[in-house]
């Protein structure tokens, strides 16, 4: 079945770039996305990319993905303290007709002021 | 802001209790899925609904049931609850095609206790 793997924790200071990994099993996966989840919270969708991309850009998040490895990263530059969250990567598959979203365990992360 | 919002945002039961969740899909949406996520964990996929009927389903039991609506707004339902059922349930919305792959967009959750 799917699974899709995450480090649990990363600290950063602040003002420095953040880089979260994860690993996929899914070579079926069509989008992989990356949300973030404040205390108390629901998903916030971050971004996402197409599996047919390498490379996503959206001000300070660059998400890289590397399908032959089935490894996605999550770059976030200039990390500020309201970053501090849980970011989830989730892969999008399913069979049957439906579509279904493989989440990670989540990764922490703590910037430091 | 999502546009997709869910009642209540917290709930305590007690075990052997039945519950229903509800959930109002963001507007030109005809597809919501509902996961639930225990506490340190990610989201795990309950079912999904497309156009008022079940359209895929996870590895959770009969006593989690589901129902849409012609508005695409939904209902979770859990009977007997268990301890193990405490958690965040959270509903997602998206616009859809039978085997399409739209991205989904969160409401905030609901946080069940079950004691």
């Amino acid at each position: 079945g799917e699974d899709v793997e995450q480090s649990l924790f990363l600290s950063v200071r602040e003002g420095d770039s953040s880089v979260i990994n994860c690993t996929y099993t899914d070579s079926s996966s069509t989008y992989l996305y990356w949300y973030k989840q404040e205390p108390g919270a629901g998903l916030q969708l971050l971004t996402y990319i197409f599996s047919n991309m390498d490379m996503k850009q959206d001000q300070r998040l660059t998400v890289l993905l590397n399908k032959k490895d089935k490894h996605l990263s999550l770059r976030i530059a200039d990390t500020q303290t309201g970053d501090s969250a849980i970011y989830f990567c989730a892969e999008s598959g399913g069979s049957g007709g439906y579509q279904k979203v493989t989440f990670g365990t989540g990764t922490k992360l703590q910037v430091i002021p | 802001e999502t546009g997709v919002t869910q009642s209540p945002t917290h709930l305590i039961k007690t075990r052997g209790q039945q519950v229903t969740l509800r959930c109002s899909s963001q507007s030109g949406h005809n597809t919501v899925s509902w996961y639930q996520q225990a506490l340190g964990q990610g989201p795990q996929f309950i079912f999904q609904y497309y156009r008022e009927e079940e359209n895929g389903r996870g590895n959770f039991p009969p006593r989690f049931s589901g129902l849409q609506f012609p508005n695409y707004s939904s209902e979770l339902n859990v009977n007997a609850l268990e301890l193990d059922d405490s958690a965040l349930y959270l509903c997602a919305s998206s616009a859809q095609q039978r085997g399409g792959r739209e991205t989904q967009y969160f409401g905030p959750g609901t946080r069940l206790l079950v004691l």
